[in-house]
C-alpha cells in the first residue's frame, strides 16, 4: 500500500472490555514497531517486530497487553480488560529494515470509558 | 541506560528567525538519531536522520541537525522560522544492546510556536 494504515481510528470502550488494534505496514517493510501516546506525553515504545518475531517484550505496560504479527506483514496489538489509564493514541510504523527510517500510521485514539 | 532529553518543551519564534530545537542523548554504543515532525493532526514524519556517515545532516524543509559525539547532542536548525513549521518535534535515539535488540526512545517532544 501507499502508506502504513490502522483501523479502527477510533475506538470507544468500556472498562474491562478486551479491544483489538491493527496495522497494516507498507508492503515488503520487515521491521514493524507500536507506539503509545498518552495526552500531553511523548510517544512510549511498546514492542517493535522483526518479520513476525518480537525479542523484547519488556516495554509492554503490563501483561494485559500482547501484540502479534503474522505472515511478516499485519499487527495487532491486543488489550486485555481495558483500563481507563489505557486511553492513548496508538501508533504502528514501519521500516523496510530494522533500525531504519520508520514510516507511522495515522494512529488509533482509544478512549476506554 | 539509555536515554533522549529535550531541554525545551516550548519553543517561540519570530517568523524569520533562526529555529533551534536541543536534544542530547545517552547511549553507551553509537546510536542511530532522528528528528520526526507532528503537524497537529497529522501522523509522524521523518525530518533527518544521523548513522555515521556525516555528522551534519541535511533534512527536509530546509532543517538540518550536527551530531556533536563530545557533547552528546543532536540539536534542529533552521536558519529562517517559517509559519508552516509550527509543530511538535520528537528527537529520537535507537541504541543498539548488547542482547541485540534495539529500543526505540523518543523525546518528550518541543513544541515550536512560529509568531507573525
Amino acid at each position: 500500500g501507499a502508506g502504513v494504515s490502522q483501523s479502527p481510528s477510533n475506538k470507544v470502550t468500556e472498562k474491562g472490555k478486551d479491544v483489538e488494534l491493527r496495522c497494516d505496514p507498507i508492503s515488503g517493510h520487515t521491521a514493524l514497531y507500536w507506539y503509545r501516546q498518552s495526552l500531553g506525553q511523548g510517544l512510549e515504545f511498546l514492542i517493535y517486530f522483526q518479520g513476525n518475531s518480537a525479542p523484547d517484550k519488556s516495554g509492554l505496560p503490563s501483561d494485559r497487553f500482547s501484540a502479534e504479527r503474522t505472515g511478516g506483514s499485519v499487527s495487532t496489538l491486543t488489550i486485555q480488560r481495558t483500563q481507563q489509564e489505557d486511553s492513548a493514541v496508538y501508533l504502528c510504523a514501519s521500516s523496510l529494515v530494522l533500525a531504519e527510517t520508520q514510516y507511522f500510521g495515522p494512529g488509533t485514539r482509544l478512549l476506554v470509558l | 541506560a539509555q536515554s533522549v532529553t529535550q531541554l525545551d518543551s516550548h519553543v517561540s519564534v519570530s517568523e524569520g528567525t533562526p529555529v533551534l530545537l536541543r536534544c542530547n542523548y545517552s547511549s553507551s554504543y553509537s546510536p542511530s538519531l532522528f528528528w520526526y515532525v507532528q503537524h497537529p493532526n497529522k501522523g509522524l514524519q521523518l525530518l533527518l536522520k544521523y548513522t555515521s556517515a556525516a555528522t551534519l545532516v541535511k533534512g527536509i524543509n530546509g532543517f538540518e541537525a550536527e551530531f556533536k559525539k563530545s557533547e552528546t547532542s543532536f540539536h534542529l536548525t533552521k536558519p529562517s522560522a517559517h509559519m508552516s513549521d509550527a509543530a511538535e518535534y520528537f528527537c529520537v535515539v535507537t541504541p543498539r544492546l548488547t542482547s541485540g535488540t534495539y529500543k526505540y526512545i523518543f523525546g518528550t517532544g518541543t513544541r515550536l510556536k512560529v509568531l507573525a
